[in-house]
């Protein structure tokens, strides 16, 4: 069983803040760090994968970063808006397993 | 429709049943999962399949059986259901090399 763990557990902010918040990760056996996006009552999708030490990726105003050596992902959040209030989930990809944290549930109150 | 689809969506179970929940996928990922949600634990994979009649435990595999005798379906059975049973059942499939998991939209399963 790999650790995988997000901080912090959750988190609220006002509209219009920008936040971030972390993956720790095993730095051996990697093949890849996905993040999604969980919104209440829904299933998962899939915001970023990264495979290279060093990746960056961006959509909107959310972005990620990806350190492979030190085990290690950010994610973080520019202007937050309630539309992006969910659970955030990473995961830890073997090759043929997918370990996920517990998540950091953020609420973005207007 | 094109996807991954989990059958029934809400089940309420009595303790020592047996009860069998569906996932279908239709894109011929090699690779499905199934994991259960719980407070506090976020998602915990209880089995996964490389490919057809290959199936493997994941972290909390005891109480359950999978079978995947189709590239296509990856049903999970309770043989005897338990209350710690109870909890949100999410199945994913995903390509060959992991590049990604797509979700299902999850069975909700209360074990009384």
């Amino acid at each position: 069983i790999l650790n995988v763990e997000q901080s912090p557990q959750s988190l609220h902010v006002q509209e219009g803040d920008s936040t971030n918040f972390t993956c720790s990760f095993p730095s051996s056996n990697f093949y890849a760090l996905h993040w999604y996006r969980w919104e209440t009552a829904k299933s998962p999708e899939a915001l970023f994968v990264m495979t290279l030490n060093g990746d960056e990726k961006k959509k909107g105003r959310i972005s990620a970063t990806l350190n492979t050596k030190e085990g290690y992902s950010y994610l973080y959040i520019k202007g937050s808006q309630p539309e992006d209030s969910a659970t955030y989930l990473c995961a830890f990809n073997t090759g043929n397993q997918f370990y996920f944290g517990t998540g950091t549930s953020l609420t973005v109150i207007p | 429709d094109a996807g991954i689809t989990q059958s029934p969506r809400y089940k309420i179970t009595e303790t020592g049943r047996q009860v069998t929940l569906m996932c279908h996928q239709t894109w011929s990922h090699s690779y499905m999962f199934w994991y259960r949600q719980d407070l506090g634990h976020g998602l915990r994979l209880i089995y996964y399949s490389a490919a057809a009649d290959i199936t493997d435990k994941g972290e909390v595999p005891d109480g359950y059986v999978v079978s995947r005798s189709k590239t296509e379906n990856f049903p999970l059975t309770l043989e005897s259901a338990t209350r710690s049973q109870t909890s949100v059942y999410f199945c994913a499939s995903g390509r060959q090399g992991g590049t990604e998991a797509f979700f299902g939209q999850g069975t909700r399963l209360t074990v009384v």
